[in-house]
């Protein structure tokens, strides 16, 4: 079975400052990919960067980036410059690389950007 | 291109109705997968659909069936209705299934139970 956990359930952080989520999984697979979803109050989900697993290098997409270390099956989600629109609940998924599309998300982290 | 549309947004029914819930995928999208999303257990996978058949089932009652027609459209039915199953009901599109494809989530069905 697949277990993801984020361990920290709110956080907040002054506008234009760097933030870190972290997320940690359980799993015996080899092979699977990880995801940082955002979801703004009263908004649809959306994509935020995605990992390969047997991609060492870490995912960047402009001011987020991951720190992925695959032995101590962590996933952290850094924040760089915050903005007001930063503010948002923040779900850290695990999916197999096979059999279909199945995501295990955490329970999330509830960021606040202070302006 | 249009996004992932889900209808209703919001719906009350009351315990023992039964409810349909809509959902039109990104255009090409093939593969459908349904969430529920409540306070207490955060986001629980129900299932996945592609290319009409289901491929993946989470471990929900048989009241939570699916369907997935011909122009990947999916609608998910909840029969006997429980207080429990208020929640916010999340479908989510990708191209393919399997292989780590991002899926595109819509803005999600709100069911109140009363």
């Amino acid at each position: 079975a697949q277990t993801v956990t984020q361990s920290q359930p709110e956080m907040s952080v002054q506008e234009a400052e760097t933030v870190t989520l972290s997320c940690t999984y359980d799993t015996s697979e080899n092979n699977y990919y990880l995801f940082w979803y955002k979801q703004p109050p009263s908004r649809q989900m959306i994509l935020v960067i995605r990992q390969e697993a047997y991609k060492q290098q870490n995912a960047t997409e402009n001011r987020f980036s991951v720190n992925f270390q695959k032995a101590a099956k962590s996933f952290s989600l850094k924040i760089s410059d915050s903005q007001l629109g930063d503010t948002a609940m923040y779900f850290c998924a695990f999916m197999k690389s096979r059999g279909g599309n199945q995501f295990y998300f955490g329970t999330g982290t509830s960021l606040t950007v202070i302006p | 291109k249009a996004g992932v549309t889900q209808t209703p947004r919001y719906l009350i029914k009351t315990r023992g109705q039964q409810v349909t819930l809509s959902c039109s995928p990104i255009s090409g999208h093939r593969s459908v997968s349904w969430y529920q999303q409540t306070p207490g257990q955060g986001l629980q996978f129900l299932f996945e659909y592609f290319s009409e058949t289901q491929r993946n089932k989470g471990n929900f009652p048989g009241r939570f069936s699916g369907r997935q027609f011909s122009n990947s459209r999916s609608e998910m039915n909840v029969s006997t209705l429980e207080l429990g199953d208020s929640a916010l009901y999340l479908c989510a599109s990708s191209l393919v299934s399997g292989g780590g494809e991002t899926q595109y989530f819509g803005p999600g069905t709100r069911l109140l139970v009363l």
